[in-house]
Formats: structure tokens, C-alpha cells, sequence
């Protein structure tokens, strides 16, 4: 078990670019969350997967956004066309599935901290 | 709609004491888990307690028991005897059981950031 690792830790970029960060989860683990979290507030449900199907996706979360895991291991998430207000840490974790012990907590990745310039 | 709360940005609490953490929420399912983790400013998200919602007996580990009121829609982390390295942010955190989708996700509160003084 070498944990949830997500990539980069720090990005910097320009209002209008785009951003894609990668997340690994736990091998074991088919249960794959994207969190934003801004300073002083809790993390904030952007999507989750089950295996490579996005299972819920938030309605605050704008068309710029898209997430994919493709093979039901990493996952992606992209950010088009950044804004400021993006500026947060990027948080993924993951945890096993119903018959794996469904009740199991989110074990979270170190996140990455995104900064809009 | 699911839903949580705690109510208090900030607590203080002498080393050595036990202090309450606040935390209620909403929701129309039956089954669902109730969650604390504890974020230092480190930044990382370290669970502590876990508590179901059909478990009778209140969760405890170690210094850490969750104060389960089902009716009331509460439950609040207890920390006994704390140390000065309790001192961080604590988030409340519900996963609600199996929608049509045949999945779940989990929700968290805003979070309570505690300051053990020496």
C-alpha cells in the first residue's frame, strides 16, 4: 500500500490556460473522489468514480471541468480555461468498494495546490 | 438534501481537558456513515473515527468517541485529554448508502479548527 499519489503537488498558470492533474489511487481501492478545497473550508465534492464510471458529478462544478479514469485505475482532471477563482488544492482519494468494505474511509492524497495568476 | 454542519470555526481548550466537537446532519436515507478526519496545517486528511448508522453502541479509538444521537441528527467528536498536537482543523464528513446509481460520495463539513493552549 503505497498511498494515493496525485501530480503534480504546486502548478502555477495563467488565467485562460489549461490544467490537467493526475491522480493514483490505492491499487485495491474502485472508488476514485475529486475534492477542492480553498483556505479555511472544508473539502468540496467535485465528482467520484466507480471503477472507470463517473458516478456523480457536482452541479457547481462548471463545463471546464471534466474527469476521466479510463482503465478504472488513475484519473485525470482537467481545467479549461482557468480562472481565479480556481485557485485551490486539488484533493483526490479513494477507497474500496461495497464488497471490499464499503463503510472504509476516504484515504486522501497530499493534493494539488493550484494558483491562477 | 444532504447536509452537514458544524457550527463552530473555532475551539479552545487546555491541554490535559477533553473537549466537544460539534457536528449535525441531514439526510433522508436510512443507511449511512458518519466520518472524522483531522487535517493539521500540514495540509494532509488523517481519518480518526467511524460510525454507522445502524451501530447501537457509540464509536470509540483510543482518545477519540463519537457521541451518536441518531434522533437528533448529531455527532460529535469527543477528544479526552488533549495534547498540543490535537491542534488542527476537523472535518465531519456523512457518506450516504446505496442511491440508484449503485454508488455513494461523501460530503463534508466546514470544519472546526481547534487550538490546544499548554
Amino acid at each position: 500500500d503505497t498511498g494515493v499519489s496525485q501530480d503534480p503537488r504546486h502548478k502555477i498558470t495563467k488565467r485562460g490556460q489549461n490544467v490537467t492533474f493526475r491522480c493514483d489511487p490505492i491499487s485495491e481501492h474502485n472508488r476514485l473522489y475529486w475534492y477542492r478545497q480553498t483556505l479555511g473550508q472544508g473539502p468540496e465534492f467535485l465528482t467520484y468514480f466507480q471503477n472507470e464510471a463517473q458516478l456523480e458529478k457536482s452541479r457547481l462544478l462548471s463545463d471546464r471541468f471534466s474527469a476521466e479514469r479510463p482503465k478504472g485505475s488513475f484519473s485525470t482532471l482537467e481545467i479549461q480555461r482557468t480562472e481565479q477563482g480556481d485557485s485551490a488544492m486539488y484533493l483526490c482519494a479513494s477507497s474500496p468498494g461495497a464488497s471490499q468494505g464499503g463503510n472504509s474511509p476516504l484515504h486522501f492524497g497530499n493534493g494539488t495546490r493550484l494558483t491562477v495568476t | 438534501a444532504q447536509k452537514i454542519t458544524q457550527t463552530q470555526p473555532g475551539m479552545f481548550v487546555q491541554e490535559k481537558e477533553a473537549v466537544t466537537l460539534d457536528c449535525t446532519y441531514d439526510t433522508s436515507d436510512q443507511s449511512y456513515g458518519l466520518f472524522w478526519y483531522k487535517q493539521p496545517s500540514s495540509g494532509e486528511m488523517i481519518f480518526l473515527i467511524y460510525q454507522g448508522s445502524y451501530d447501537e453502541q457509540n464509536a470509540t479509538e483510543g482518545r477519540y468517541s463519537l457521541n451518536f444521537q441518531k434522533a437528533r441528527k448529531s455527532a460529535n467528536l469527543v477528544i479526552s485529554a488533549s495534547q498540543l498536537g490535537d491542534s488542527a482543523m476537523y472535518f465531519c464528513a456523512m457518506r450516504e448508502g446505496y442511491r440508484n446509481t449503485g454508488g455513494f460520495k461523501t460530503i463534508f463539513g466546514a470544519g472546526t479548527r481547534l487550538f490546544v493552549k499548554a
